[in-house]
């Protein structure tokens, strides 16, 4: 089974609009952590943001916001107030803490936002 | 603020040649990490490093792999006998500790190209 699953390959968005990009998770793990990842067409990979298994709040950075849904197993990236700069790749991954270290990533959305 | 760099950017070699890659990571991180992302796909998890020696590696992190700490800086990824299929981007990542709240920080990858 998939460990991260992004169903929107790709998704447009207007200037100024929210958009939301789907993640959801599979894990027997009760410690993990949730993060997501901005690659624009420069290559690099950007952290964004991250959510703890055991964070209560939804965790925000600026424009960006993680709508956690631990009962739903999906941690879904909200982009307030579009800009042309956000268009991107965008990589949800995990961490579980049994398993060592390192992140495992779903296939991406490539994000488009249009003015 | 501070960042990993990665040279070369790009690299072309011949199928069954030698390549390493070099990063430079942040000073005061522990954690060390190679990712690799064949072109349009996810990213992948190869081989985490911490305290001079692997701590954990995927099944895609065989013998033609290898990494090394060579000195107090440097951090590489050696691949022996390139083949087609090794064609990706590479990132090198770093982390303060294992369980960091703040993702890794990855340089902006070396583009191999396997001719």
């Amino acid at each position: 089974a998939q460990k991260i699953t992004q169903t929107q390959p790709g998704m447009f968005v207007q200037e100024k609009e929210a958009v939301t990009l789907d993640c959801t998770y599979d894990t027997s793990d009760q410690s993990y952590g949730l993060f997501w990842y901005k690659q624009p067409s420069s290559g690099e990979m950007i952290f964004l943001i991250y959510q703890g298994s055991y964070d209560e709040q939804n965790a925000t950075e600026g424009r960006y916001s993680l709508n956690f849904q631990k009962a739903r197993k999906s941690a879904n990236l909200v982009i307030s107030a579009s800009q042309l700069g956000d268009s991107a790749m965008y990589f949800c991954a995990m961490r579980e803490m049994e398993y060592g270290n390192k992140l495992v990533f779903g296939a991406g959305t490539i994000l488009r936002v249009k003015s | 603020e501070p960042e990993v760099t990665q040279t070369p950017s790009h690299q072309v070699t011949q199928m069954g040649q030698e390549v390493i890659l070099r990063c430079v990571p942040i000073s005061n991180h522990l954690y060390f990490y190679w990712y690799r992302q064949i072109l349009g796909q996810k990213v992948e998890f190869l081989v985490s490093f911490y305290n001079n020696e692997i701590s954990e590696k995927s099944e895609i992190f065989d013998d033609q792999f290898s990494v090394e700490r060579p000195d107090g800086s440097n951090f590489t990824l050696k691949i022996r006998s390139t083949k087609l299929e090794d064609s990706a981007m590479y990132f090198c990542a770093s982390s303060e500790s294992r369980d960091t709240n703040y993702g890794y920080t990855f340089g902006s990858g070396t583009r191999l190209t396997v001719v």
